[in-house]
C-alpha cells in the first residue's frame, strides 16, 4: 500500500496561470480532503468529499475547485494562481465512516511568484 | 467560532524525561480528537486518537488526556527520544452528518525539541 500520493512534490507558478494538484489514495477511503498549511500554522480545510460524488466547501475554498474524479482520485485546480496560494498542499483520506482518522499524502509545495 | 489552539508553541525537554503538550478546543460538538506528529518536509502522521466519550487513551509510549469540562486535551510522551522531535498537532473532529467523517480543525501546533 502505498496510502496517499500526491503529484507533484513541488511546483513554481507565475501569479495568473493555472495548474491542478493531484491526489490519489490506495485504502478503499470514502473520503478525501484538501488542506493548506501556511509558516507557523496548522493545516485549513479548503475542500473535502465525503463520499464519491459529492464535494463541500471547508474554511478556505476561495480560489479553489476541486473534482473527485472516483473513488481513488481527488483533485485540487487553482485556475488563476496568486501569491497569497503559496502555501503546502496536504491531502488526506479517511473511512468516511463516523468519526475517523485522516491519513495524509507528503505534501505539495507551491509557490506563486 | 471553531477554534483548537496550543498553549505552549514551542517545548524544549531532555532525553528520556517525560513530555506535555497541551490543547484548547473550543467546540463542544466535536466527537473525536486526534494528534499528529509532523517532521519536517513531511505530511502530519497519526499518532493516537481518543472519541469524546472516553478521558484517557494510551498507547505505546503516548497517552492522551481529554477533559470535556474544560475543553482541553494533552498529549504525553513517556521517555522522550531525539525521534520525537518534531511539531505535534491537536485535531477536533467536526461531524459532517450521521455515518460521515468529519472535518478535522487543527490548532496552530507545538514544536517540541529533545535534547540528547
Amino acid at each position: 500500500n502505498a496510502g496517499v500520493t500526491q503529484t507533484p512534490k513541488f511546483q513554481v507558478l507565475k501569479t495568473g496561470q493555472s495548474m491542478t494538484l493531484q491526489c490519489a489514495q490506495d485504502m478503499n477511503h470514502n473520503s478525501m480532503y484538501w488542506y493548506r498549511q501556511d509558516p507557523g500554522m496548522g493545516l485549513r480545510l479548503i475542500y473535502y468529499s465525503a463520499s464519491e460524488g459529492t464535494t463541500d466547501k471547508g474554511e478556505v475554498p476561495n480560489g479553489y475547485n476541486v473534482s473527485r474524479l472516483n473513488k481513488r482520485e481527488f483533485s485540487l485546480r487553482l485556475e488563476s494562481a496568486a501569491p497569497s496560494q503559496t502555501s503546502v498542499y496536504f491531502c488526506a483520506s479517511s473511512e468516511g465512516q463516523g468519526p475517523d482518522t485522516q491519513y495524509f499524502g507528503p505534501g505539495t509545495r507551491l509557490t506563486v511568484l | 467560532g471553531e477554534s483548537v489552539g496550543l498553549h505552549l508553541p514551542t517545548l524544549s525537554v531532555q532525553e528520556g524525561d517525560n513530555s506535555i503538550i497541551n490543547c484548547a478546543y473550543s467546540n463542544s460538538a466535536s466527537d473525536y480528537f486526534i494528534w499528529y506528529k509532523q517532521e519536517s518536509g513531511k505530511g502530519p502522521q497519526f499518532i493516537i486518537d481518543i472519541r469524546s466519550n472516553m478521558d484517557k487513551r494510551q498507547g505505546q509510549r503516548v497517552t492522551v488526556l481529554l477533559n470535556k469540562t474544560v475543553k482541553h486535551l494533552s498529549l504525553q510522551i513517556a521517555a522522550t527520544q531525539p525521534g520525537d522531535s518534531a511539531v505535534y498537532f491537536c485535531a477536533e473532529n467536526i461531524p459532517l452528518a450521521l455515518g460521515q467523517g468529519g472535518k478535522l480543525i487543527f490548532g496552530q501546533g507545538t514544536e517540541l525539541s529533545v535534547k540528547p
